[in-house]
């Protein structure tokens, strides 16, 4: 079955830190990769998507992520964190066809930046 | 602002009551996908409707049904609803043509199932 481990929990950084948040996927197929963000009170949104082309995708407030296609990998970075960045972030997938469509997330991960 | 709506914000029901959720698209979007996210959890997809008609499920047994309407707005259905369906529900739409599908989500609809 199709899934989306996000390795890391819960991180606590300090302002001006670099992040690196850990997404693994499952499935054999073509997949576009997803990584959405929830800022405290607000809608989930998205950060950045691959769907195509460049494995490294830049997204908005300056974080970016690399597809590995052979690790099955999207992790997300960002070089120097700030205390806006306090959210939770989640990967996701999607993958299948019409009448087989899925959209899977993994389970998140809490960032919290202490200023 | 993404423009998704949904209502109720919240929502009381009781073990084997039926409940319906709304939700409104953001004008233009033709696909709209339903999620239930348990505390501490990601999105879980419970399915996607394109064009009125049920395009992808995800592993939610067939008392959870839904309904898009022509102008794109939507219904989520669950029956014989048990304690585990406790959850905020999710709605997301998306645009027609969208490569890579991203979703706009709406605020969400908490149900406690008491």
């Amino acid at each position: 079955a199709q899934s989306v481990s996000q390795h890391n929990h819960h991180v606590i950084l300090s302002e001006a830190a670099s992040l690196e948040l850990g997404c693994n996927y499952s499935y054999g197929g073509t997949v576009n990769l997803f990584w959405y963000v929830q800022y405290p009170g607000q809608h989930l949104q998205l950060l950045l998507k691959y769907f195509s082309g460049d494995p490294l995708v830049k997204g908005i407030k300056g974080f970016e992520a690399e597809f590995i296609k052979s690790k099955f990998s999207f992790n997300l970075r960002k070089p120097s964190v700030q205390w806006s960045d306090t959210a939770e972030y989640f990967c996701a997938v999607n993958a299948g066809t019409s009448g087989t469509y899925k959209y899977i997330f993994g389970t998140g991960t809490r960032l919290k930046v202490l200023a | 602002e993404t423009g998704v709506t949904q209502s109720p914000t919240h929502l009381i029901k009781t073990r084997g009551q039926q409940v319906t959720l709304r939700c409104s698209s953001q004008s233009g979007h033709n696909t709209v996908s339903w999620y239930q996210q348990a505390l501490g959890q990601g999105p879980q997809f419970i399915f996607q409707y394109y064009r009125e008609e049920e395009n992808g499920r995800g592993n939610f047994p067939p008392r959870f049904s839904g309904l898009q309407f022509p102008n794109y707005s939507s219904e989520l259905n669950v029956n014989a609803l048990e304690l585990d369906d406790s959850a905020l529900y999710l709605c997301a739409s998306s645009l027609p043509g969208d490569r890579g599908d991203t979703q706009y989500f709406g605020p969400g609809t908490r149900l406690t199932v008491l």
